[in-house]
């Protein structure tokens, strides 16, 4: 089955400063890759996703990245903010079957002010 | 739009005790998901549903656990006798068909087993 990791499980930033979070996954049938933010106390909600053909997709200051034939995609959080500080987690699974994901174990990021 | 809604928030039990969760997804969501999320770990899916029939719970440990989805609509997840590694957080999710990329979770449902 797939297996997806997550690094690092805690990043620490200073606001305004730039966030990095990586995934590597192992099954070639995964070709979609969305990450979920999830705060205190409430559930994960998507953020952006990405397909396998694309490379890279930005929305606003946060942008993913995929090397499809590395197996790795990348969460790129830039001019970080105190409210971007929660625990992020990436997944993989087949197009059209959420059902079949596999996510990471998450990353806490705090952005200091 | 309403978002899944879950309760209760919060629930401490003693082990070998039993518990129940219930979801209520989204309006017009035909596809239900239980997951497990243990603290330091994401989420894990339990069981899918697709209306009121199963469609994956090869992960549902079905000598403790087990969940329904009588009408298609809301859902009850349920653990008897629960041990102490079934504490953790017990998110509920939804989405518009079995064909999605998206889900959409609640709030969750967090387990103390004492």
């Amino acid at each position: 089955g797939e297996n997806v990791e997550q690094h690092p499980s805690t990043l620490s930033v200073q606001e305004g400063d730039s966030a990095v979070i990586k995934c590597t996954y192992s099954d070639s049938a995964s070709n979609y890759f969305p990450w979920y933010k999830q705060e205190l106390g409430k559930g994960p909600q998507l953020i952006i996703d990405i397909r396998s053909n694309v490379g890279e997709k930005k929305d606003q200051r946060i942008a993913v990245t995929l090397n499809k034939t590395a197996k790795h995609f990348s969460l790129h959080i830039t001019e970080t903010q105190p409210e971007d500080s929660a625990v992020y987690f990436c997944a993989a699974h087949p197009f059209l079957n959420a059902g079949k994901s596999t996510f990471g174990d998450g990353t806490t990021l705090t952005v200091k002010p | 739009e309403a978002g899944v809604a879950q309760s209760p928030r919060y629930k401490i039990i003693e082990k070998r005790q039993s518990v129940a969760f219930w979801c209520n997804p989204i309006s017009g969501h035909a596809t239900l998901y239980w997951y497990q999320q243990i603290l330091g770990q994401g989420p894990k899916l339990l069981i899918q549903f697709q209306n009121n029939g199963v469609v994956d719970d090869s992960q549902l440990p079905k000598d403790r656990f087990s969940a329904e989805r009588l009408k298609g609509v809301d859902s009850t997840l349920k653990i008897q006798p629960a041990k102490l590694e079934d504490s953790a957080v017990y998110l509920c999710a939804s989405s518009p068909g079995p064909g999605a990329n998206v889900l959409t979770f609640g709030a969750g449902s967090r387990l103390t087993v004492l």
